[in-house]
Order: structure tokens, then C-alpha cells, then sequence
């Protein structure tokens, strides 16, 4: 069965770059989700969107932005770099927004953005 | 604020044992609940997820429950293998909100 797709799957950067995540949904999926998970952490919510407008918001810092495209496919942007910005950013795809369905949450293999 | 608990943070037992790991929520008002494995350095594999109006969920060998009113659920496993060592992590998503929060994850090794 298809799975949620990330890229890169490993990403370094220096301190103030610029970096692009991408997800791509399993097909017929049309809610993407981005969360961060720290070195011994557990995964923590930045975003999430649904038919291309923003569903629910976490702790997503200002620097980063995301979008869905009309292919449901989804780009985390992330710029000026901090050395704490460095974990595994993984994107979940589920179908469905609300109500009469179970919205269950698949997850992709993660990018690792590793800033020096 | 929803704050999501297990215990314990780590469980080591030697193969063939049946075992129970522990999650607890603050807030009872969810929507659903999710339990993932996570292997080192990888991804998160869904295993069950149960809807609030839902009591357990089975799947092979898993088994979660949950009781919503106390803010509890449970994951059993059913004759553990090697195979089943992983971080296992509890999720839920609160009534009217998209995001799921986690818990720290238990830690299981299953002894040969």
C-alpha cells in the first residue's frame, strides 16, 4: 500500500540558511500534518491543513511557513536556520477533516534536518 | 491544556510475556486515540487507533483499551517477541482541534 513520501530524507544546513520539506499524502488524502521531534523528544505539532487552507496551528515557530498545493502535496519552509531547528520533521496525511470518520494519522519516514 | 502521560518511561522483559503499557490524558473531551511503535531513528507506525465512542480496539496480537472518563488507556501485548522492541507512544486528538499529542513513549526491549 502506498505510503506518505518526505524529501529529503536528510538535509544539512548552516545557521541562517533556508530549507524546503516536502510530503507528499497517500492518494485520496487530503489532510497533511507536520510535526517536529527533538533528540529524545516526543513529536510536537507545527501545522496542518486541509483542502489547501490551514487547519489547526501548534507551536510552529514564525520563521517557518507551509502550504498545501491543489495535488494535496505539502512544503514545510524553514528560514534562518537555528542549530535548534535540527530534529526529524515528519508530515502524516489522514482523510477527511471532521466527523464521521476516523482521521487516522499515517506518518512518513521523517526528514532529518541537521543545521551546523 | 491536554497533557498525555506513560508509564513506565522503560520495560525490559524476556520473550513470550504478555505485557500492558500505560497511557494517561488530562483532558477527557477527545476526539481520538492513537498508538504508534517508533524503531530508532525512524518513523511512526500506526497500530490501533480507537474513536472516543469506542471501548478497545484488537489487532494480531495488540489489544487497546480505553476508558475515556478516567482519562486512561492501555496497550496489551499478547506473547512478545524480539521483534516487538520499539518505543511505543500514545497520541490524542482533542475534540475540535487537527493535532494529535503524544506522550514520552515507553521504551520496550523483549529479551531473547
Amino acid at each position: 500500500a502506498a505510503g506518505v513520501i518526505q524529501s529529503p530524507r536528510h538535509l544539512i544546513k548552516e545557521k541562517r540558511e533556508t530549507a524546503t520539506l516536502k510530503c507528499y499524502p497517500i492518494p485520496r488524502h487530503d489532510t497533511v500534518y507536520w510535526y517536529q521531534q527533538g533528540p529524545g523528544q516526543d513529536p510536537q505539532f507545527l501545522i496542518s491543513f486541509y483542502e489547501k487552507m490551514q487547519s489547526d496551528k501548534g507551536s510552529i515557530p514564525d520563521r517557518f511557513s507551509a502550504q498545501q498545493f491543489s495535488d494535496y502535496h505539502s512544503e514545510l519552509n524553514m528560514s534562518s536556520l537555528e542549530l535548534g531547528d535540527s530534529a526529524l520533521y515528519f508530515c502524516a496525511s489522514s482523510l477527511g477533516s471532521s466527523g464521521g470518520n476516523y482521521n487516522e494519522q499515517f506518518f512518513g519516514p521523517g526528514t532529518r534536518l541537521t543545521v551546523l | 491544556k491536554q497533557e498525555v502521560t506513560q508509564i513506565p518511561a522503560a520495560l525490559s522483559v524476556p520473550e513470550g510475556e504478555n505485557l500492558v503499557l500505560n497511557c494517561s490524558f488530562t483532558d477527557s473531551a477527545i476526539y481520538n486515540l492513537q498508538w504508534f511503535r517508533q524503531d530508532p531513528g525512524k518513523g511512526l507506525t500506526s497500530l490501533l487507533l480507537i474513536q472516543s465512542s469506542q471501548r478497545e480496539q484488537t489487532s494480531g496480537r495488540l489489544n487497546a483499551s480505553l476508558d475515556k472518563s478516567s482519562g486512561r488507556s492501555t496497550l496489551y501485548i499478547a506473547a512478545s517477541q524480539p521483534g516487538d522492541s520499539a518505543t511505543y507512544l500514545c497520541a490524542v486528538r482533542q475534540r475540535g482541534a487537527q493535532k494529535l499529542v503524544f506522550g514520552q513513549g515507553t521504551r520496550l526491549t523483549i529479551n531473547p
